[in-house]
Formats: C-alpha cells, sequence, structure tokens
C-alpha cells in the first residue's frame, strides 16, 4: 500500500473548469498539508489540516477549498480554473520526524 | 522559519562522496535542521533530521557545526540515482508549523 495517494496522476481541463484533487494516507497521522510546485520549481505550501481541522491557510485565492472528510482523507478542490493554476500539487502528512509526501498530481488548465 | 543558504547547483563523480552545504546563521536553540530531496517528477522525500548532533541514518550523514550556523550532508557513495534537488530546512519539531522549502541543491551525479 502507497502510504500517500493522490489521484489522479495528471489532470488536463479547460479554463473555467471545476476540478478536484484526491489524497488518502494510511499512515495514522492528524497533520495533513498541500503543496504547490508552479513551473519554476518552487514548492509553496497551500493549506494545513489537523484532525480535520483547517490550521493554516497561506495566500490561496478562495477558487481553492481544501475538504476533509476525515483523518485519511485532505481533498482540493478548485473553481474556475485558470491557466495560472497550472503546476504541480503535492499531499503531504506529518510523521514523527517528518513528512512523507505523495507523488503529486500534475494539473495543466488550457 | 529561520531562512537557510544553499549553492544553486553541484556536481559529484558517481561513487565518490557528495558534501552539501547550508548555512542557517539566524537559527534559534529549539530549530532542527532538516535535508529532504526531489528526484524529477517525484515528492520530496525525507533524508535525514538533527538538533545539534551529527546524524548518520542508511542514506546519509549529517554534520552540524558546533555553533550550529550551517551544516552538510553527507552521501558516502554517490549513485546516478542521487541526482535530484536537496533541500535544506530550518523549522521546530513540534507544532504546525509547515516545511517551508527554499530553492535548493541540484545535485548532478556524473557517471
Amino acid at each position: 500500500d502507497t502510504a500517500v495517494s493522490q489521484t489522479p496522476k495528471y489532470l488536463v481541463t479547460q479554463m473555467g473548469n471545476d476540478k478536484s484533487i484526491k489524497c488518502e494516507q494510511n499512515l495514522g497521522h492528524d497533520t495533513m498539508y498541500w503543496y504547490k510546485q508552479d513551473s519554476k520549481k518552487f514548492l509553496k505550501i497551500m493549506f494545513s489540516y489537523n484532525n480535520k481541522e483547517l490550521i493554516i491557510n497561506e495566500t490561496v485565492p478562495n477558487r481553492f477549498s481544501p475538504k476533509s472528510p476525515d483523518k485519511a482523507h485532505l481533498n482540493l478542490h478548485i473553481n474556475s480554473l485558470e491557466l495560472g493554476d497550472s503546476a504541480v500539487y503535492f499531499c503531504a502528512v506529518r510523521q514523527n520526524y517528518g513528512y512523507t509526501f505523495g507523488s503529486g498530481t500534475r494539473l495543466t488548465v488550457v | 522559519d529561520a531562512k537557510t543558504t544553499q549553492p544553486t547547483s553541484m556536481d559529484c563523480a558517481e561513487g565518490r562522496a557528495a558534501n552539501l552545504p547550508c548555512n542557517h546563521s539566524t537559527i534559534s536553540g529549539n530549530e532542527y535542521v532538516y535535508w529532504y530531496r526531489q528526484i524529477h517528477s517525484q515528492g520530496p522525500q525525507y533524508i535525514i533530521h538533527g538538533l545539534k548532533n551529527n546524524e548518520t541514518n542508511e542514506m546519509a550523514s549529517l554534520i552540524i557545526t558546533e555553533d550550529r550556523k550551517s551544516s552538510t550532508l553527507i552521501l558516502p557513495h554517490a549513485t546516478l540515482r542521487d541526482t535530484a534537488v536537496y533541500y535544506c530546512i530550518v523549522r521546530g519539531h513540534s507544532g504546525n508549523t509547515p516545511l517551508v522549502f527554499g530553492k535548493g541543491t541540484r545535485l548532478s551525479v556524473i557517471a
């Protein structure tokens, strides 16, 4: 079993659409994150959730809405997609000594 | 989080030790030094972390200077699969403060 799994791995969609990216973890830890890596390869924190509650919300447009139905899942819903949303999105889970990242979702908005 | 400074890129011959430096002169007493790496198209991977003592695990060694203002990540026998971007990050061990990534060092292992 993959510790942190994201779906889909690739997502191509048109501007203006609404899409969701899913993240599931089987590590049993409470704190989960979403990171965005843009074309310049900078990794930036977007959101942090602890035990289904939003802890950190960096300067992210309100078109982005994380949702945590339970402690094992942290999904990212994006409304009215824009070209600038094209990036790789990584989910991460905090463990005792460090973070475990998913393999990423490459979102391309055309 | 305290900021870190790393060289933009480094080369290393396959089989040789790769020594990746990091400066963190504003580190505070309760902050740890973490190292992660990102191999192309993959998620970042935890390597090692330390507070003030040198640390070693199956992946690497971490040498932290006595004043804690700098550290060196050592890959003892670099392989082609170690080619990646290596990130040095300083943060507290507890709380919900997330990892903040800088630009890292792009290590190229050359055959």
